[in-house]
């Protein structure tokens, strides 16, 4: 089976742009989650979804992220303006319902730099 | 909310060597314990988990333990080898069934 897949791998942009990070989970898996990591913060919920609706946004810092599932295979995480203090590794995971011990799977990020 | 500590940050041992991570949690209500292992470039994956009924978890080299009254748990990887080298996160769910909180990560390098 294919694991979640991040996209880009990889972006470096101008602060003040628009950042769009994309996630296609596990099929068959209804949660999905964003994590962003830094060396001062660690691994960091920023938000989950449950069958493409937002259940808990606690962890995002502020108005200028923003995340959408619009359908159960897609998922975003915008930042709009983008500032240079969000520069990190963003991860995304799945996992299906079920046992409410299944693990979550991560994917390999997406390593943001804003200049 | 949920909070977990993590210790130590850095661990060097010699190959063959045994590493022992350990981990705690504040809240009482927290239930499942997995640990995760990232190589560089790569995401957390799962290496082993533990449920808050069972005391201990073996899978071949690596093992954990959950001690609930002190509210800790510790990952053991025995005769180490060098490609055990990557960061270790610890986590635990607490009250709300979904979320996972983190520990801050052990680098474990394994000298060859």
């Amino acid at each position: 089976d294919a694991g979640v897949i991040q996209s880009p791998r990889h972006e470096v942009t101008e602060m003040g742009q628009e950042v769009t990070l994309r996630c296609k989970p596990i099929s068959g898996h209804d949660y999905l989650f964003w994590y962003r990591q830094t060396m001062m913060r660690g691994l960091e919920l920023l938000i989950y979804f449950n069958n493409n609706v937002p259940i808990d946004d606690s962890g995002m810092p502020e108005d200028r992220f923003s995340a959408k599932m619009p359908n159960a295979s897609f998922s975003t995480l915008k930042i709009q303006p983008s500032e240079p203090r969000d520069s990190a590794v963003y991860f995304c995971a799945s996992r299906r319902t079920g046992d409410s011990n299944q693990p979550q799977h991560f994917g390999d990020g997406t390593r943001l730099s804003i200049l | 909310g949920e909070n977990v500590e993590q210790h130590p940050s850095t661990l060097s041992v010699q190959e063959g060597d045994s590493a022992v991570i350990k981990c705690t949690y504040s809240d009482s209500a927290s239930n499942y314990f997995p640990w995760y292992k990232q190589e560089l470039g790569k995401g957390p994956q799962l290496i082993i988990d533990i449920r808050s009924n069972v005391g201990e978890k073996k899978d071949q080299r690596i093992a954990v333990t959950l001690n609930k009254t002190a509210k800790h748990f510790s990952l053991h990887i025995t005769e180490t080898q060098p490609e055990d080298s990557a960061v270790y996160f610890c986590a635990a769910r607490g009250s709300s069934n979904y979320k996972l909180t983190f520990g801050k990560g052990t680098l474990l390098t394994v000298n060859p």
